[in-house]
């Protein structure tokens, strides 16, 4: 089994740019493709980024995601930080013997 | 637009089984290639995926969990449920139902959770 580990919690200001790291443990993160969640407090998850780095409809272009295969890790970046993003983000992937895997989740706080 | 909504107990008691069941409106369970599946969340914890299943009956289970659970589809009612045994403390977290395109695919839309607390 392999595990994707997040920062616990990262923070930034309005206005800034933020990245949240999700690294994999075994495997190549290029390998399966990683989504990424926002949880705002209280609500389910939503998509933020797909299949590595796609947005879905409705999801703004400050958010971008990337794989770095020499840290073997994706990110989530987030331009532009507003107050309505501080919120829990989730990486989520795969492999042949583990269908969905979720990393421990990074809270995010815009001050 | 597609929704899906949790139903169950709120309260199960340790040993029992907790049985859920979503339901899915603005769309067929049984006409398109999804696949269904549940997560759940801890209080103030992070998200584990319990199993997905195929419209087709075909399920996976999340290893850690596998001896315990059945997830099952009803296309007559267009629901799908899930089936936990021998519940203890540490299962109670809400517990969402949600849709994927594939059994690894991102899981888009989500229900809206629902909170199972295993007390007696």
């Amino acid at each position: 089994n392999f595990m994707l580990t997040q920062p616990h919690s990262v923070s930034e200001s309005p206005g800034k740019t933020v990245t949240i790291s999700c690294t994999r443990s075994s495997g190549s993160i290029a390998s399966n493709y990683v989504q990424w969640y926002q949880q705002r407090p209280g609500s389910a998850p939503t998509t933020v980024i797909y299949e590595d780095n796609q947005r879905p409809s409705g999801v703004p272009d400050r958010f971008s995601g990337s794989i770095d295969s020499s840290s073997n890790s994706a990110s989530l970046t987030i331009s532009g930080l507003k107050t309505e993003d501080e919120a829990d983000y989730y990486c989520q992937s795969y492999d042949s013997s583990n269908p969905v895997v979720f990393g421990g989740g990074t809270k995010l706080t815009v001050l | 637009q597609l929704q899906l909504q949790e139903s169950g107990p709120g309260l199960v008691k340790p040993s029992e089984t907790l049985s859920l069941t979503c339901t899915v409106s603005g769309g067929s369970i049984s006409s398109s290639s999804y696949y269904w599946g549940w997560i759940r969340q801890p209080p103030g914890k992070g998200l584990e995926w319990i199993g997905s299943i195929y419209n087709s009956g075909s399920a996976y289970y999340n290893p850690s969990l596998k001896s315990r659970v059945t997830i099952f589809v009803d296309t007559s009612t267009n629901q799908f449920s899930l089936m936990l045994s021998s519940v203890t403390a540490a299962d109670t977290a809400i517990y969402y139902c949600a849709r994927t395109l594939s059994i690894s695919a991102r899981f888009d839309p989500w229900g809206q959770g629902t909170l199972v607390t295993v007390s007696s």
